[in-house]
């Protein structure tokens, strides 16, 4: 089974610190995303990779940025947290750009900046 | 860019009803249709998808429909249980993109 494995269930910080979550797969994935999800608004994508070291912004990359140095591992950083930027966050990847197929989500990461 | 469309925002049903949930989408190159459903405290995880070149796919008391000249597709669960209330997504990518755009979600409540 691909496993998709988010570092945190449950994250609470401060407004201005650095914020990493990290998202590591276990299929040798090519694809890797962030999403944020917020009731009423769904599934918002931040930052996709299709490579390591590859980079492409979302739909709502302001205020987020990404790494991706190694081909299992996705890290999406907040550069100064803000209280907007509270709510849950999921990592996800797929296969490869060859076809589209399913993309397997991590359990989530509930993050609350007060 | 793609643009989905998903109704309603929530469902109430009785044990044993069916549900349906509906999605339209903007972009005529779309042609993979997946469903996600999320439990509490859980990742979306994929439930059924279907490819534009196939009308329906049935998957015990799961089926897909997508009608590609009016651009919606839909979810069926027949004979609905407390198990099958969750959250659930639909979703469309174009070939090539492989990237999903997600509908809004659907909060499904089965009623015992």
């Amino acid at each position: 089974d691909v496993k998709v494995t988010q570092s945190s269930r449950y994250l609470v910080k401060r407004t201005g610190e650095k914020v990493f979550l990290e998202c590591v797969q276990d299929m040798d994935h090519e694809n890797m995303f962030w999403y944020r999800q917020d009731p009423g608004l769904g599934l918002r994508l931040i930052y996709f990779s299709y490579d390591v070291k590859m980079k492409e912004k979302g739909d709502i990359p302001e205020g987020y940025s990404v790494s991706r140095e190694k081909k299992e591992r996705f890290s999406l950083i907040l550069e100064s947290a803000s209280t907007n930027q509270t709510s849950m966050y999921l990592c996800a990847s797929s296969r490869d750009r060859a076809r589209d197929t399913e993309a397997f989500f991590g359990q989530g990461t509930r993050l609350t900046v007060v | 860019g793609e643009n989905v469309e998903q109704h309603p925002s929530t469902l109430s049903v009785q044990e044993g009803d069916s549900a349906v949930i509906k999605c339209t989408y903007s972009d005529s190159a779309s042609n993979y249709f997946p469903w996600y459903k999320q439990e509490l405290g859980k990742g979306p995880q994929l439930i059924i998808d279907i490819r534009s070149n196939v009308g329906e796919k049935k998957d015990q008391r799961i089926a897909v429909t997508l009608n590609k000249t009016a651009k919606h597709f839909s979810l069926h669960i027949t004979e609905t249980q407390p198990e099958d209330s969750a959250v659930y997504f639909c979703a469309a990518s174009r070939g090539g993109s492989y990237i999903p755009t997600f509908g809004r979600g659907t909060s499904l409540i089965v009623h015992p």
